[in-house]
């Protein structure tokens, strides 16, 4: 069955970075779209970013535009999301999840449990 | 960027009558590509609905979507005690950014 495990949040300063991870299985993983979506405590769900199944198109949210960046290792089954110049507003579970599509237009068909980032000093 | 508003932000029904929740784009979304999701008190959304109409896997059929351009609607039907959740509207046009409404909240 499809399984997706985020892994690398935490606590961290405003203005510092984490890595966060995504091991995939279950699934063709080298031909899907991997998205990351983030969801502050208490509020809806925001989408972060998305990278097509052979890494050469990512797109980003404006809010985190320039300090976010998105990458997949197809060999290893793994998404990452190399978050930079973290602010408060980052706070949030963070989820990673598998496009139906090869790209960005299929639909979040599976989704993982998410990761807990809390920025604060 | 296209916004996505949902409405209304809370509905209330009792069992076994029909939920219908809206979703509008502020601009005309291409090929339809609009989903709805559940979402559980501290589970991941699920996918119900893609492509604006189609029920993704194992979705019961009481859930049907419709709608086009920028216009879309969630209608559940004979609603039961586990669709008391939290819904989702997600549009992800061919031009990125893909963006989500604020979620409509279905209470008894």
């Amino acid at each position: 069955q499809v399984q997706l495990v985020e892994s690398g949040g935490g606590v961290v300063l405003p203005g510092r970075s984490l890595r966060l991870s995504c091991a995939a299985s279950g699934f063709a993983f080298g031909s899907h779209g991997m998205h990351w979506v983030r969801q502050a405590p208490g509020k809806g769900l925001e989408w972060v970013a998305v990278i097509s199944y052979e890494g050469s198109y990512e797109y980003y949210a404006d809010s985190v535009k320039g300090r976010f960046s998105i990458s997949r290792d197809n060999s290893k089954n793994t998404l990452h999301l190399q978050m930079n110049s973290l602010r408060p507003e980052d706070t949030a579970v963070y989820l990673c999840a598998k496009d139906r599509g090869s790209k960005w237009y299929g639909g979040l068909d599976y989704w993982g449990q998410g990761t807990l980032v809390t920025v604060s000093s | 960027e296209i916004v996505v508003t949902q409405s209304p932000a809370s509905l209330s029904v009792s069992p076994g009558e029909r939920a219908t929740l809206y979703c509008r784009t502020s601009q005309s979304v291409g090929f339809n590509n609009l989903a709805w999701y559940q979402q559980k008190r501290g589970l991941p959304p699920r996918l119900l609905i893609y492509g604006a109409s189609t029920r993704a896997t194992g979705i019961p059929a009481r859930f049907s979507g419709s709608g086009s351009g920028t216009e879309f609607t969630l209608t559940i039907s004979n609603v039961q005690f586990e669709d008391f959740a939290l819904y989702h509207c997600q549009q992800y046009d061919m031009r990125p950014p893909i963006t989500f409404g604020q979620g409509t909240r279905l209470e008894i």
